[in-house]
């Protein structure tokens, strides 16, 4: 089936460094991902659409220069984090769904997130 | 307004026994979808089942059923025969409009039903 693979699991880090984390879909073509962000018990809220040799679509009171995504292939999208600071500790969880299949039945298949931590 | 809204911030069950988790969403668009995640402790999510606004009978999926009732834009979840890794965290969301691109695939989360299954 299809698979999402997002890493790095966790990171612990000074602030005022900037962290990447990577999404891949492993088995399948990807031409779109979203990003997410899941602060400790509430829902995911979508923070921008991620698409294949253009620019993401970040959704309404996400700083673009703060959160950078790159989706340079058909099966990798990344997040950077820039400047990092305490109040951007929280999960990040990547989807990406297999575009090959025109679909709706075809479900977001999401990685196992990234448990971001900054001190 | 909120698209998905689960009225349940917490369900406890017996094991073996049925339990139903409600979703009920606020949409104007003809052609929608509805989909049930599971996430765990450990954070990622799981994809359940799925049912489209189109579709005339309830999805199924194993101990999972949909509970579709469009005229109250309602989408239970019915798991059977509970088990203790039932025990989760569970997430309904809506994709609005039809699959005409991965842009029109973003999805909204519910704020999440936390699900104990009791031995």
């Amino acid at each position: 089936g299809a698979v999402v693979s997002q890493h790095p699991s966790r990171v612990i880090c000074k602030s005022g460094t900037s962290v990447k984390i990577e999404c891949r879909s492993l088995d399948f073509q990807a031409t779109t991902m979203f990003w997410y962000r899941q602060f400790p018990k509430q829902s995911l809220m979508l923070m921008a659409t991620s698409n294949e040799g253009s620019k993401a679509t970040y959704e309404q009171g996400v700083e673009k220069d703060k959160f950078l995504i790159n989706h340079a292939s058909l099966t990798l999208s990344t997040l950077t984090v820039t400047s990092a600071h305490p109040e951007d500790s929280s999960f990040y969880i990547c989807s990406a769904r297999d575009t090959t299949w025109w679909n709706s039945n075809q479900p977001q298949h999401f990685g196992d997130g990234t448990r971001l931590s900054i001190l | 307004a909120q698209k998905i809204t689960q009225t349940q911030p917490g369900m406890f069950v017996q094991e073996k026994e049925a339990v139903t988790l409600d979703c009920t969403y606020d949409t104007s668009d003809q052609s929608y979808g509805l989909f049930w995640y599971k996430q765990p402790s450990s954070g990622e999510m799981i994809f359940l089942i799925y049912q489209g606004s189109y579709d005339e009978q309830n999805a199924t999926e194993g101990r999972y059923s949909l509970n579709f009732q469009k005229a109250r834009k309602s989408a239970n979840l019915v798991i059977s025969a509970s088990q203790l890794g039932d025990s989760a965290m569970y997430f309904c969301a809506m994709r609005e409009g039809s699959d005409s691109g991965g842009s029109n695939y973003k999805l909204t989360f519910g704020k999440g039903t936390l699900l104990t299954v009791n031995p």
